[in-house]
């Protein structure tokens, strides 16, 4: 079955740039039928939704207006895993840091999407000095 | 893109149903068929019980139903049993491709 897995620093120093890797089992980074999303989660703030990466004959990314500026998902196809970098980082972006894939199928611009079916196990992320 | 509105908290007790709503935006849950929610126990990642509105991936069991009427969301639990007792958030495709939550509602079991 399809598994994530997630890597990454777990402490931050603000100003700093947070970087965190998710690994895929079981499914393809390039699937024509997935997406793959960062998600994070804080008391304050619940579950926000961070971005995505796709391909569909090319790569596309969509992001939160939120952190727009400052964040970049890439995927890694000899890896097959994607990465979350978000800059700037201050002690909001304190959070429970989640990969998941979407289901999603059609064609740039129409898509179908499936909910977020397969989620990492969650890294925690603190941004202090 | 403000977070979808979902009430704080909802109880029942076992064997019962209940709704828990999720209210949005003609840009978002109203303007697609694309409502998911997800259940999460403490410490654990969120878990998929429903996407598109109404639709159950493999597994979850039949006593969670989801529907829509117009902005608004709801998921379904019927025959309450004490495992059902975790958070639950609403999520929406928008209007700008993106995805948004609803703000989680506490289920307690009463």
């Amino acid at each position: 079955q399809v598994q994530l897995q997630q890597s990454g620093s777990g402490l931050v120093k603000p100003s700093q740039t947070l970087s965190l890797t998710c690994v895929i089992s079981g499914d393809s980074v390039s699937s024509d039928s997935a997406a793959w999303n960062w998600i994070r989660q804080s008391p304050s703030r619940g579950l926000e939704w961070l971005g995505r990466t796709y391909y569909r004959s090319k790569w596309y990314n969509d992001y939160a207006v939120s952190v727009k500026s400052r964040i970049t998902i890439n995927p890694d196809t000899p890896k097959n895993q994607f990465s979350l970098q978000l800059n700037s980082v201050t002690p909001e972006d304190t959070a429970m840091y989640y990969c998941a894939r979407e289901g999603m199928s059609g064609s740039y611009p129409y898509y179908y999407h499936y909910g977020m079916d397969v989620w990492g196990q969650g890294t925690t992320v603190t941004v202090s000095s | 893109q403000s977070a979808l509105t979902q009430p704080a908290s909802v109880s029942g007790s076992p064997g019962q149903s209940i709704t828990i709503s999720c209210t949005g935006t003609s840009s978002d849950v109203g303007g697609y068929h694309y409502v998911s929610w997800y259940q999460q126990h403490p410490g654990k990642a969120p878990k998929l019980m429903i996407y598109d509105v109404g639709n159950r991936p493999s597994g979850v069991s039949d006593r969670f139903s989801g529907s829509k009427s117009g902005n608004t969301a709801s998921l379904t639990i019927s025959g309450l049993q004490a495992e059902d007792e975790a958070d639950y958030y609403c999520s929406s495709y928008t209007r700008s491709s993106t995805l948004v939550f609803g703000g989680g509602t506490k289920l307690t079991v009463l």
